[in-house]
């Protein structure tokens, strides 16, 4: 079974600048969650999609970032403008179950690590 | 104060010893506890999870869930330094899949 696929895996970019990252969950999946990772700390979920509806986006700063999910598979996430504190990790998972249930475990991918100069 | 507070190391340990990973946490309404291990560069995978209190052994692992304490743990026997990573305690609320990380620890073992 193919894991989550994310892009690109790197990215440098200077403040001010847009970016967007690109993720691919397992097929299958009905939930897709994006997470920020600053170095030294552990995941924060930034947005939940459950097919190409959300969930939670409470903690997306909702002025400079943006995610879609468009058909209920891929999805997107956006920063515009970006600024130096956004350097950090950002990580795909995907889960199965389609709703909130015990042991729903989310799968991650390798995550794409972004650079903000 | 963080919900969930871990230790963030790192923890350098001899191949062989047992290691044990702590988290604490303020939020009693926590049912789901979780164990994820990061390698350098890649997605967390899940190790572990647990429902409310209690023990759960897997091989070499076994997690600990004190809620009376609000306090979690996992144990490595005889570790390897395949072990070698950081591992990240999780936990959620009942019937959502929200899940609120620590720091993260990080596990050196050496040969």
């Amino acid at each position: 079974e193919a894991g989550v696929a994310q892009s690109p895996r790197y990215k440098i970019i200077e403040k001010r600048q847009s970016v967007a990252f690109w993720c691919n969950p397992i097929s299958g999946h009905a939930t897709l969650y994006w997470y920020q990772q600053i170095l030294g700390q552990g995941p924060k979920l930034l947005i939940q999609f459950q097919n190409n509806g959300v969930v939670d986006d409470s903690q997306l700063p909702k002025d400079r970032f943006s995610a879609e999910r468009l058909k209920g598979v891929d999805s997107t996430l956006k920063i515009q403008p970006a600024k130096l504190e956004d350097s950090a990790v950002y990580l795909c998972a995907s889960s199965f179950r389609l709703a909130a249930h015990l042991g729903n475990e989310q799968f991650f991918g390798p995550g794409t690590r972004l650079t903000v100069l | 104060q963080k919900e969930v507070e871990q230790d963030p190391g790192p923890l350098s340990v001899p191949e062989g010893a047992i290691v044990s990973l702590n988290c604490t946490y303020s939020n009693s309404a926590f049912q789901y506890f979780m164990w994820y291990r990061q390698y350098s560069r890649k997605g967390p995978e899940l190790l572990m999870y647990t429902y409310s209190s209690g023990n759960k052994e897997d091989g070499r692992f076994t997690a600990q869930v004190d809620k009376s304490s609000k306090y979690i743990s996992l144990f490595i026997r005889d570790s390897q330094p395949s072990d070698s990573a950081t591992y990240l305690c999780a936990m959620s609320l009942y019937n959502t899949d929200k899940l609120i990380f620590g720091t993260g620890t990080r596990l050196q073992v050496f040969p």
